[in-house]
């Protein structure tokens, strides 16, 4: 069954940097573009990037562009979401996303939780 | 960048009516609009891609028309399982995604 597993949230003090990690089975994950989007507590979905399936482009939402950096690691089925100079704002859920060129997200992660609170 | 509302934000219905949500853009995009459903602490799930193709596995009482600006999703006959959060998403030419701020199905 496919998965994909986001891992590295928690409560880290604003200013800090935090590594969010995605792992992906059972599904061709090198064929495909990730994504990350966030929820704030009871707010709605945002987007914060995509990275294409060989990591050769990468593209940010304004909200994140020069703080945060997508990578990805197809020999390991990994993303990951690298999150500098964190603000109280970026308190959210932060979901690994699936892209299928002509559906959009189909594939959803379960979420990881990332506080920034001093 | 194009901006993207929902209407109504929220909507009380009964089962069994007909439910109708609207996404209006900005400015004029192409058919690449898709429609989710998230319930409470859960990730979204896909409902409807390209305005109007169902995703596999979805009811075919979910709907999506639209063209330009003006987008819609329907329900044809509200179920119990439906109550939860709709988002409308689309896709720009600049490799950016917006998501709608969502339309909240409740219990009537």
């Amino acid at each position: 069954q496919e998965q994909l597993v986001e891992s590295g949230g928690g409560v880290v003090q604003p200013g800090r940097s935090l590594r969010l990690s995605c792992t992906a089975s059972e599904f061709s994950f090198s064929s495909y573009a990730m994504h990350w989007v966030r929820q704030a507590p009871g707010r709605g979905l945002e987007w914060l990037a995509l990275i294409w399936y060989d990591g050769t482009k990468r593209h940010y939402a304004d909200s994140v562009r020069g703080r945060f950096t997508i990578s990805r690691d197809n020999s390991k089925n990994t993303l990951f979401l690298q999150m500098n100079t964190l603000r109280v704002e970026d308190t959210a859920v932060y979901y690994c996303v699936r892209e299928v060129g002509s559906k959009g997200f189909d594939f959803w992660g379960q979420g990881t939780l990332v506080t920034v609170s001093s | 960048d194009i901006r993207v509302t929902q209407s109504p934000s929220t909507l009380s219905a009964s089962i069994g009516d007909r439910v109708t949500i609207t996404c209006r853009a900005s400015q004029r995009i192409s058919s690449w609009l898709a429609w989710y459903q998230q319930k409470p602490g859960k990730a979204p799930k896909l409902l409807v891609y390209q305005t109007s193709s169902l995703e596999a596995g979805v009811p075919s009482r979910f709907s999506g028309s639209g063209s330009g600006t003006e987008f819609t999703l329907t329900i044809s006959s509200l179920q119990p399982d439906d109550f939860a959060t709709y988002y409308c998403q689309l896709y720009d030419s600049f490799s950016t995604w917006t998501f709608g701020p969502g339309t909240q199905v409740e219990i009537k």
